[in-house]
């Protein structure tokens, strides 16, 4: 099993740019999220699902926009990129309440390291 | 409004030491803690703790939590320079998906 993957490992944007970050996961896992770190500020949620064709706003969704296209995969869109969006950025899953589960940790990507100039 | 706070932020220690990390909390609806460790790279799981007072263990990192005072510890005995790292604290809502993380604690061991 990969687990999560992410694509981009790196990305440089110019102000005003838009793109798309990808992730998947390989353990049929329920829930998805999109996380960003900066230095100091420890994790923060961007958006997340909670199953296959949900999405809820996390802390901090503005200049965001997300896709579940479907059980294993889940996208991080920036329709026009600010310098304060750059950052890293973690994709994370775990298999999820609606799978019954009540309590299970979440499996990390690599992260994907954007640099908005 | 949901609270993770985790002391100290930073701690730098000689190999051998003993440490304790601390992650205080105010949640509602508290269902479980986890602890993570942070290498330049992806968060790895570490612990979930539910139930107070039942210390978990793993080599020689444990960790404990306290549901009436609010708070968890993470030990690590005999440090060595490979548990530098960034240790993250995150509590779970009950009926949520969400994690709340804390800013977590840079943990540098000197040889």
């Amino acid at each position: 099993n990969a687990g999560v993957t992410q694509t981009p490992k790196f990305q440089v944007l110019k102000t005003g740019q838009s793109m798309t970050l990808q992730c998947a996961q390989d353990m049929n896992h329920n829930s998805m999220y999109w996380y960003r770190q900066d230095p100091g500020m420890g994790l923060r949620l961007i958006y997340y699902s909670a199953s296959e064709g949900t999405t809820d706003k996390g802390e901090v969704p503005n200049g965001y926009n997300v896709s579940r296209l479907n059980k294993r995969e889940f996208s991080l869109r920036l329709e026009s990129a600010a310098p304060s969006q750059t950052s890293v950025y973690f994709c994370a899953s775990r298999r999820g309440l609606a799978g019954g589960f009540q309590y299970n940790e979440q499996f990390f990507g690599p992260g994907t390291r954007l640099t908005v100039l | 409004e949901d609270k993770v706070v985790q002391s100290p932020l930073s701690l730098v220690v000689h190999e051998g030491d003993t440490v304790t990390l601390n992650c205080s909390y105010e949640v509602t609806n508290f269902r479980s803690l986890l602890w993570y460790k942070q290498e330049k790279k992806a968060p790895t799981f570490l612990f979930m703790l539910t139930s107070s007072g039942i210390e978990k263990k793993s080599g020689r990192l444990s960790s404990i939590l306290d549901k009436k005072e609010l708070f968890s510890i993470l030990n690590i005995t005999a440090t060595q320079t490979g548990d530098s790292a960034v240790y993250l604290c995150a509590v779970e809502k009950g009926g949520s998906e969400k994690l709340v993380f804390g800013k977590g604690t840079k943990l540098t061991v000197n040889p």
